[in-house]
């Protein structure tokens, strides 16, 4: 069975740190999608990043970086020079593939405050 | 582009009344859909996936049900709701096994 691990519950930290988000999966598929999604208080999910299991570069959009390591079956996630609109709920997620869709396995999310 | 819109946002139902949750997908065709979850603790369960219309598989055993009417349409119901159900409601489409993306979620409080 496929399982998300997301060990801290929360993080607060102060306006333009860096912060690291932890996440660690375990799945027995060969193939396999990791994500991200932000939850702001409004509750909606908003897709950050889907990366697929081949494909180890890490990648950076702006603000945001993701380390994935097949390895160690991690990937994190980091916000550098944070801001306070950066505040939300973050899920990392794992997609099992089957045939014709997929479903996503969440991990409990790591709540993020950030302070002016 | 493809956007999702489901409704009401906002649900105060008492104990053993109906629940009808709606959600419409646009921008696309033949989507995969999804109803999940989100109970205290922020936890997100998959309740229900639909890969065509009237096809609807339930990933968990309980009192609430879904159907599929149209192609781009995903309507989740129960008879008699029940405390437990409360909660916050999110339908989400994908294209193929690809991104699941979200809509702005429904918040039901069952008193």
């Amino acid at each position: 069975a496929q399982k998300v691990t997301q060990a801290q519950t929360e993080i607060s930290v102060v306006e333009k740190e860096d912060v690291t988000l932890d996440c660690v999966y375990e799945t027995r598929d060969t193939t396999y999608y990791l994500f991200w999604y932000k939850q702001p208080p409004s509750g909606e999910l908003v897709f950050l990043i889907r990366r697929n299991s081949f494909d180890e570069q890490n990648e950076i959009s702006g603000r945001y970086s993701w380390n994935f390591q097949k390895s160690t079956s991690s990937f994190n996630f980091t916000i550098t020079a944070s801001q306070v609109v950066d505040s939300a709920v973050y899920f990392c997620a794992l997609s099992e593939a089957r045939s014709g869709y997929s479903t996503l396995t969440f991990g409990k999310g790591t709540m993020l405050l950030v302070s002016p | 582009s493809q956007t999702i819109h489901q409704w009401p946002a906002t649900l105060v139902q008492p104990v053993g009344s109906p629940l009808s949750l709606e959600c419409t997908v646009e921008g696309t065709s033949n989507p995969n859909l999804y109803w999940y979850r989100q109970a205290a603790g922020r936890g997100l369960q998959l309740l229900f996936y639909s890969v065509g219309i009237g096809q609807i598989s339930s990933e968990v055993p309980q009192n609430l049900s879904a159907s599929r009417p149209q192609d781009r349409q995903f309507i989740l119901s129960s008879k008699k709701l029940l405390l437990s159900d409360s909660g916050f409601y999110l339908c989400a489409w994908s294209s193929g096994g690809n991104t699941i993306y979200f809509g702005e979620g429904s918040w039901l409080t069952v008193v």
